[in-house]
């Protein structure tokens, strides 16, 4: 069935330095691609978003990378700031109503 | 000041008894959603409603159940059927678009915890 995996689970870096989360999924008709962040006892926000028409998106520190040929997509974090810790969600979808969500990512800044 | 809310934010609930979760939208939104989210997991897709008066199963809805009677309202109920009901509920809503994916805007949560 369709899939999702992110990568890493946790991931700890210090301020100021760079994050990577990575995912990769498994139907190869997706073509929308959403990032949310979702801090402690709240919704998750969407944060960027693209889709399989566009390689790369950017805004301000955070940018998204799409490789369709390999079916995986990565979330890059510049200049890491203490609020951007938070479980980070990255997810998939082929077709309206059905989006597919990685396990999360728990990034923590370290000061 | 547009969005979606949903309540109670927190809901104690015996074991055997049915509870209703509630979420609106003022955003317009034709598509509202309801997802589970378990600790150290992602989102499970519970119910899904495109229009009124109608709704589709997701992955994991047996022991729910839901209701679209109004274009702003999409209430969940958890039924004494549902065995591990203990979760964050999440809502979202959506643009729909036929075919075309439309982005999806999250509601606050209700933590439910059976008793």
């Amino acid at each position: 069935g369709e899939n999702v995996e992110q990568h890493p689970s946790t991931l700890s870096v210090q301020e100021g330095d760079s994050a990577v989360i990575k995912c990769t999924y498994s139907d190869s008709a997706s073509n929308y691609f959403p990032w949310y962040k979702q801090e402690l006892g709240k919704g998750p926000q969407l944060i960027i978003d693209i889709r399989s028409n566009v390689g790369e998106k950017k805004d301000q520190r955070i940018a998204v990378t799409l490789n369709k040929t390999a079916k995986h997509f990565s979330l890059h974090i510049t200049e890491t700031q203490p609020e951007d810790s938070a479980v980070y969600f990255c997810a998939a979808s082929s077709r309206a109503s059905k989006i597919i969500f990685g396990s999360g990512t728990r990034l923590s800044i370290r000061p | 000041d547009g969005g979606i809310t949903q309540s109670p934010k927190y809901l104690f609930r015996k074991e055997g008894q049915n509870v209703t979760l509630s979420c609106e939208q003022n955003l317009n939104h034709d598509a509202m959603y309801w997802y589970r989210q378990d600790p150290g997991q992602g989102l499970r897709l519970i119910y899904y409603s495109q229009i009124v008066n109608d709704f589709q199963k997701g992955d994991i809805a047996e022991g729910y159940s839901v209701s679209r009677e109004k274009k702003e309202s999409f209430p969940l109920t958890v039924t004494s059927a549902q065995k591990n009901p203990t979760a964050f509920y999440l809502c979202a809503s959506s643009i729909t678009s036929g075919s075309y994916t439309d982005t999806q805007y999250f509601g606050p949560g209700t933590r439910l915890t059976v008793l």
